[in-house]
């Protein structure tokens, strides 16, 4: 049963760059079936779309973002990331890393999350 | 950019009850790319349903899907305690990922 892990610091300083990792296990990050992405949660609020990857290496990231965004596949580590620049306190969330179907573009597996705080 | 609106935002029922939760989208959405989620208090979100109706695996038969269109709803049929959560639409279209703001679902 595939599963993901985000790991990376749950303290950021304003201006800084935002690392995180997902490992993958339990299955291949190596298949056109499948796409990586990021999510994140601001406390109390909603969900919101940061970026996705393909097997392909194509990206899409979310407008709202994507001048600060960017997200990569290592299928020999069988991780993906996402690095976030300029981080403001805006940016306090948790992180969730996931799987989705290249086909109905869903989300279909989870991490459980890592909280990322921006404060100095 | 479509704009999913979820209502209501807040519903309160009783275990046993059935719930209609609606999504509307400001533009035509692809069946093939409407799901929805279920999120429990401190966990991550659940996939329970694909392709506006398909439900994911392990997800019980009283969460069904259905609309198209502009319009999607989620139906729980007989709500049991553990239903009571925070459910959310998304959608797929042009490259892009777009989330309702969400419903709780709260005992009344």
């Amino acid at each position: 049963q595939l599963q993901l892990q985000e790991s990376g610091p749950g303290l950021v300083k304003p201006s800084e760059a935002l690392s995180l990792t997902c490992t993958v296990s339990g299955g291949s990050t190596s298949s056109d079936n499948h796409y990586w992405g990021w999510i994140r949660q601001p406390p109390g609020k909603g969900l919101e779309w940061i970026g996705s990857i393909f097997y392909s290496g194509n990206t899409y990231y979310n407008p709202s973002l994507t001048s600060r965004v960017t997200v990569s596949l290592d299928t020999s580590k069988k991780q993906f990331s996402l690095k976030l620049s300029s981080v403001t306190a805006a940016d306090t969330a948790v992180y969730y890393c996931h799987k989705g179907s290249s086909y109905y573009f869903n989300m279909d597996v989870w991490g459980k999350g890592t909280t990322v705080t921006v404060s100095s | 950019e479509i704009v999913l609106t979820q209502s209501p935002g807040t519903l309160s029922l009783s275990p046993g009850e059935r719930a209609t939760l609606s999504c509307r989208a400001s533009q035509t959405v692809s069946s093939t790319y409407l799901a929805w989620y279920q999120q429990r208090p401190g966990q991550a979100p659940r996939l329970l349903i694909y392709g506006a109706s398909t439900r994911a695996t392990g997800i019980p038969d009283r969460f069904s899907g259905s609309g198209s269109g502009t319009d999607f709803t989620l139906t729980i049929s007989r709500l049991e305690p553990e239903d009571f959560a925070v459910y959310y639409c998304q959608q797929y279209g042009s490259s892009l990922y777009t989330f309702g703001q969400g419903t709780k679902l709260e005992i009344k």
